[in-house]
C-alpha cells in the first residue's frame, strides 16, 4: 500500500523563525510531490510542487527533495501568524501507465506560528 | 470566478436519503478528481474522471457510491443510502489533461452531514 507520512504535530514556532516540515513516501515510482495548505475548514490550497532532486524556492517557501532517501520537506522562513494551518504533503501515486494521477495525501502537519 | 467550483456547500441529510454532489472544473481543465476528508482524517482518493469516461475508481467504495462527468454540465458524486460514516467533506480536484507533474486545484469542498 502507498503510504505517506507526516508527523501530526503540532508543530510551534516564534513569528520570524524558520518552520520545518516533513514528509516520507513508500512508493518509489512517484515522480512529483506537493504541498498543500489547508486552514480549519476550508480546501487545500497549493503551496509548492516539486519533481527534481535538491531545493525549490519561491519567495518564503523552500521545497527540498531526495528521492533516494523518500523524503520531501517544505520550509518557511519568516514565519507569520498567517501561515498557522495544516501543511498537506501530497505524492502522484497513480499509475501513469492506466493514465491515472491520483494524489495520496500525508494526515498533516498542523503548524501554529506564535506571535 | 475562474476557480472549481462545488455545490452545494453544506448538505445534510437523513440516514437513506441520497445526496448529489456538483463539481465544476476551472476553466481549461477537462480532467476531474474527487476526494474524502473524514473528520481527523487525511484526504483520501476516490475517483478520477474525464468527460464521458471513468478513469480509475480504485478509491470508490463497492456499493452506494457512483461518479459521472457527462458531456454536458458538472461532474456528479452521487451518494445513495446515506449513512452517517458518510459524514465528511468531498473535495473536488480539476487538472489539465495530466502528465505525471501536473497539479490538481481544489474546490472549496461540500460538507456532507448525515443525521
Amino acid at each position: 500500500q502507498k503510504e505517506v507520512e507526516q508527523n501530526s504535530g503540532p508543530l510551534s514556532v516564534p513569528e520570524g523563525a524558520i518552520a520545518s516540515l516533513n514528509c516520507t513516501y513508500s512508493d518509489r515510482g512517484s515522480q512529483s510531490f506537493f504541498w498543500y495548505r489547508q486552514y480549519s475548514g476550508k480546501s487545500p490550497e497549493l503551496i509548492m510542487f516539486i519533481y527534481s532532486n535538491g531545493d525549490k524556492e519561491d519567495g518564503r517557501f523552500t521545497a527540498q527533495l531526495n528521492k533516494a532517501s523518500q523524503y520531501v520537506s517544505l520550509l518557511i522562513r519568516d514565519s507569520q501568524p498567517s501561515d498557522s494551518a495544516t501543511y498537506l504533503c501530497a505524492v502522484n501515486t497513480g499509475s501513469s501507465g492506466a493514465g491515472s494521477y491520483q494524489l495520496t495525501f500525508g494526515k498533516g502537519t498542523k503548524l501554529s506560528v506564535i506571535p | 470566478n475562474a476557480g472549481v467550483m462545488q455545490n452545494p456547500r453544506h448538505l445534510v441529510r437523513r440516514r437513506g436519503q441520497e445526496a448529489r454532489l456538483r463539481c465544476s472544473p476551472m476553466k481549461g481543465h477537462s480532467h476531474v478528481y474527487w476526494y474524502r476528508q473524514l473528520p481527523e482524517e487525511g484526504l483520501k482518493f476516490m475517483v478520477y474522471l474525464q468527460k464521458e469516461n471513468i478513469i480509475d475508481e480504485s478509491g470508490m467504495p463497492k456499493e452506494r457510491f457512483s461518479a459521472e462527468f457527462p458531456k454536458e454540465g458538472p461532474s456528479i458524486l452521487r451518494i445513495q443510502q446515506v449513512v452517517r460514516g458518510d459524514s465528511a467533506a468531498y473535495f473536488c480536484a480539476s487538472s489539465r489533461p495530466p502528465t505525471s507533474t501536473d497539479t490538481q486545484y481544489f474546490g472549496p469542498g461540500t460538507r456532507l452531514t448525515v443525521l
